[in-house]
């Protein structure tokens, strides 16, 4: 069974709307990454959150992490075509960011 | 330049071949790993090694090998290939010393026929 459940698995905006992407766990967090993906290329880090009630933000991107719920929330705030791609979270298992459980991904599609 | 470099970006060949695909870095990381991703689904550990003489298996080594030549190059083979290994490899580094994500390579898409 899947470790990491990404919803929703696709997603399409149109530009300026706000979005979440979430992703749940089976197993005990003890770190959570955030990466963005363009069609075919390279992972780009987004962010990394390791404590229960942890949110970053970068630019328009906030995340979260649920440590009792077992659970991380991506969410951009109006939604540009940039933004546009895959987003992966990554789950660290043993506390040591070695050894990483990625979920399946969400594809987020922008209409200008 | 890329902090994380593999080659080839691309490569297409057959059944039965052997193929090496390289990753190099110069973030000066102590940890390097190889996953594959295919369609739909997410990333996959292969390998995984703390330093030159530190190599593990992944979720997926079968099929598989490789070959950590220095701290800065580790690379993967595949020593006779076959279809259902066509897929985006990924190279990725981490710091031990640091608590900080793995940054990734590019990716080469390869192609089994």
């Amino acid at each position: 069974s899947q470790e990491l459940e990404q919803s929703p698995q696709s997603l399409i905006v149109q530009e300026g709307k706000n979005l979440t992407i979430n992703c749940t766990s089976s197993k005990t967090l003890y770190g959570l990454y955030w990466y963005k993906q363009k069609y075919g290329e390279g992972l780009i880090f987004l962010m990394m959150l390791q404590k229960g009630g942890e949110e970053k933000s970068h630019e328009k991107i906030t995340a979260k992490l649920d440590e009792k719920k077992q659970q991380s929330s991506l969410h951009i705030t109006a939604s540009q075509p940039s933004h546009a791609g895959i987003y992966l979270c990554g789950a660290d298992r043993g506390g040591s960011n070695y050894k990483l459980t990625f979920g399946k991904g969400t594809l987020l599609t922008v209409n200008p | 330049d890329a902090d994380v470099t593999q080659t080839p970006r691309n490569r297409i060949t057959k059944t039965g071949k052997r193929i090496m695909l390289e990753c190099s870095q110069t973030k000066g990381h102590d940890r390097m790993y190889w996953y594959r991703q295919d369609p739909g689904l997410g990333l996959q550990l292969i390998y995984y090694s703390f330093d030159v003489k530190d190599i593990n298996k992944g979720e997926i080594s079968d099929g598989y090998s490789v070959s950590r030549q220095a701290q800065a190059k580790f690379s993967l083979s595949l020593e006779s290939a076959i279809p259902n290994q066509t897929a985006l490899y990924f190279c990725a580094t981490s710091d031990s010393s640091s608590n900080q994500p793995q940054h990734f390579g590019d990716g080469t898409r390869l192609s089994i026929l």
